[in-house]
Formats: C-alpha cells, structure tokens, sequence
C-alpha cells in the first residue's frame, strides 16, 4: 500500500530516556514534517525536510533532532524527554510541486511517565 | 504562525442531517484545506478550495471560502454515522496551520 508509515503507534516511556519515532513514505514524495499534536488537537508543525535538508525548524527544545536518511524517511529522536513531551505526532509528506497537499502518518502516541 | 479555527467545537446530528462546521483565519491565504481525523488515524485530506474559488464540491461535501470575511464553511450533506470525526481547516501561509477541529458525531 502507498502510504506515510510510523513507528511505533504507541510509545510509553520514563522521565529521562531518549527516544526515537520513524518516518518513512513510499509516495514519492520529496518534503516530510513532523507534527506535534497537543491536548487541544491543535497540530503544530516541528520541523520539515526537503530532499533530506531541514528547510523549517519551529521553536522546538534542541532535546529534538529530526534526522532524514534519504527522502522516504524522516526519523524524529527525543533525548531526556519531559512529561510535556507527551503528545500524539504525526509524520507527513508532501510533493513540493503540490505543497499544500499534505498526506499524514497514523499518528504516534508517546506518554511520558 | 495563521492557524485556521473552527467553530463549533463539537457538532452531534442524527443519521440523515446535514453539518455544517465553520473555520475563520487571519490573515491572506492561497488556499485553504479541510481534513478529517478519525480517532486513532492520521488526517485525512478531504478537499482544497483556492482563494479565487468561491464554492467547491466533492461528493456529499460542499466547501465555500468568503476572503472578505476570511471564513470557510464545510456543509456534509445527508451525513451517515461513518462521518464521525474530528474535522480541521488549514490555511497555508508558508505551510500548514491547523485549528482545533470541530468533533462531529452522527447518531444512527
């Protein structure tokens, strides 16, 4: 199937740990974002990629680092994350041609504890 | 950052209804896109209505865009209980901004 993937769907963790949540979309897309979703449902955009270059990086804590492999992936990686970590984010991707029409991962929901 | 808002925050219909759900922004915009998210799943793009575009439809969904008054409405006709989801407008400035839905329930 063609579609944006993420990995894991849900993700629970301890205060202080580090961890990371993948990306990948087989739709020949050449522009992936990551999205923070927080308890109003309010999305807010984190970082975005083109052709593996950042081209947005929002006011996000350094404890994030997007990392993009090649133009299907976008991996997020969280160090020592906070309980205000816990959120839903989704991963999408776009064709630069056609930006406006975003396609979304399922979502990854990662708890903090 | 130009995030769309939508109003009312929660709609609940019965089987048949028609929904109307609004979304207002702030600023010019080149267009302007509604979303569903079903609980659980990501977004789903529904329909994009350019700026120079007054009225839009696809299928059962008929989108208008008023500039002057930056506001956007979604009208889901003869809704079905599968129309049940959290719907989302966003404008691009530079790239997407969303508001925080409108909760639609369908009653059967």
């Amino acid at each position: 199937d063609t579609a944006v993937s993420q990995t894991p769907k849900y993700l629970v963790t301890q205060m202080g740990n580090d961890k990371s949540i993948k990306c990948e979309q087989n739709l020949g897309h050449d522009t992936m974002y990551w999205y923070k979703q927080d308890s109003k449902k309010f999305l807010k955009i984190m970082f975005s990629y083109n052709n593996k270059e950042l081209i947005i990086n929002e006011t996000v804590p350094n404890r994030f680092s997007p990392k993009s492999p090649d133009k299907a992936h976008l991996n997020l990686h969280i160090n020592s994350l906070e309980l205000g970590d816990s959120a839903v984010y989704f991963c999408a991707s776009t064709y630069s041609g056609k930006r406006n029409e975003q396609f979304f991962g399922p979502g990854t929901r990662l708890t903090v504890l | 950052s130009q995030q769309g808002e939508e109003d009312p925050q929660a709609l609940s219909i019965q089987e048949g209804e028609n929904a109307t759900m609004n979304c207002s922004y702030k600023t010019s915009i080149n267009n302007l896109q509604w979303y569903r998210q079903n609980s659980g799943r990501g977004l789903v793009h529904l329909i994009l209505i350019r700026s120079n575009e007054r009225e839009k439809h696809s299928g059962r969904l008929r989108v208008t865009l008023d500039t002057s008054k930056k506001s956007s409405s979604l009208l889901i006709t003869a809704s079905r209980a599968a129309d049940t989801a959290s719907y989302f407008c966003a404008t691009d400035d530079n790239d997407m901004r969303f508001g925080a839905g409108t909760r639609l329930t369908v009653k059967p």
